[in-house]
């Protein structure tokens, strides 16, 4: 079976630009979170979503957004790119309590 | 507010024993989990304890104290792969994690 598959894999960006990163869960599972982690750090949750509604948004400025499809796949989009968005971003997707992780996408902005 | 604080590095050697500490203050719980992140990957699902006491797991055991908000990740025979970065993190409710800072491991020869 899949797991948690996400693209791009790497990321370069300009400051100023905007980005959009992608997420398709495990077979299944109808919530979907996303999260920031900079280098040395542990992750930081940005948003989760539940059969398409927004369930939760943690301390991130508006210039992030997400949305989720009917086939419970993921975006995440960032506009006016910062040297400080310079991360991976993670997503998870879960069937309850547990969360699996995809390998996340580099994201560097210059 | 949330906070869950870990040792950020940790050095032992093959074949020895390793605690890491994890210690958290949340407005509820929801249990606790343990998850092993290699250097460039995701991280993946090690433990899960909402209940005291220890859960064993092969040579991976976590503990947790609620009253102390307390637990601990207890790696044993130590092996070289060992080696990556431990997170400790509190479910706040659905698939809002808040995560340590991660305590990164390196296991010697």
């Amino acid at each position: 079976d899949a797991g948690v598959t996400q693209s791009p894999t790497h990321l370069i960006k300009t400051r100023g630009q905007h980005v959009t990163l992608r997420c398709s869960p495990i077979s299944g599972h109808k919530s979907v979170s996303w999260y920031q982690q900079v280098l040395g750090q542990g992750p930081q949750f940005i948003f989760q979503y539940y059969e398409k509604e927004e369930r939760g948004r943690g301390n991130f400025p508006d210039r992030f957004s997400a949305r989720q499809f009917p086939n419970y796949s993921s975006e995440l989009n960032v506009n006016a790119l910062l040297l400080g968005d310079s991360a991976l971003y993670l997503c998870a997707s879960s069937p309850g309590t547990e969360a699996f992780f995809g390998q996340g996408t580099r994201l560097t902005v210059v | 507010g949330q906070n869950i604080d870990q040792p950020t590095e940790m050095t032992a050697t093959e074949g020895a024993i390793v605690q890491i500490n994890c210690t958290y203050q949340t407005s509820g719980f929801n249990g606790l989990f343990w998850y092993q992140q290699h250097a460039g990957e995701a991280p993946t699902f090690l433990s899960y304890n909402v209940l005291d006491g220890l859960e064993e797991k092969g040579r991976f055991s976590s503990f947790l104290s609620r009253s102390k908000g307390y637990s601990y990740l207890l790696l044993k025979e130590l092996q070289m792969k060992d080696s990556a970065s431990y997170l400790c993190a509190a479910p706040l409710g659905g698939q809002n994690f808040v995560f340590g800072p991660g305590t990164r491991l390196s296991v010697l020869p």
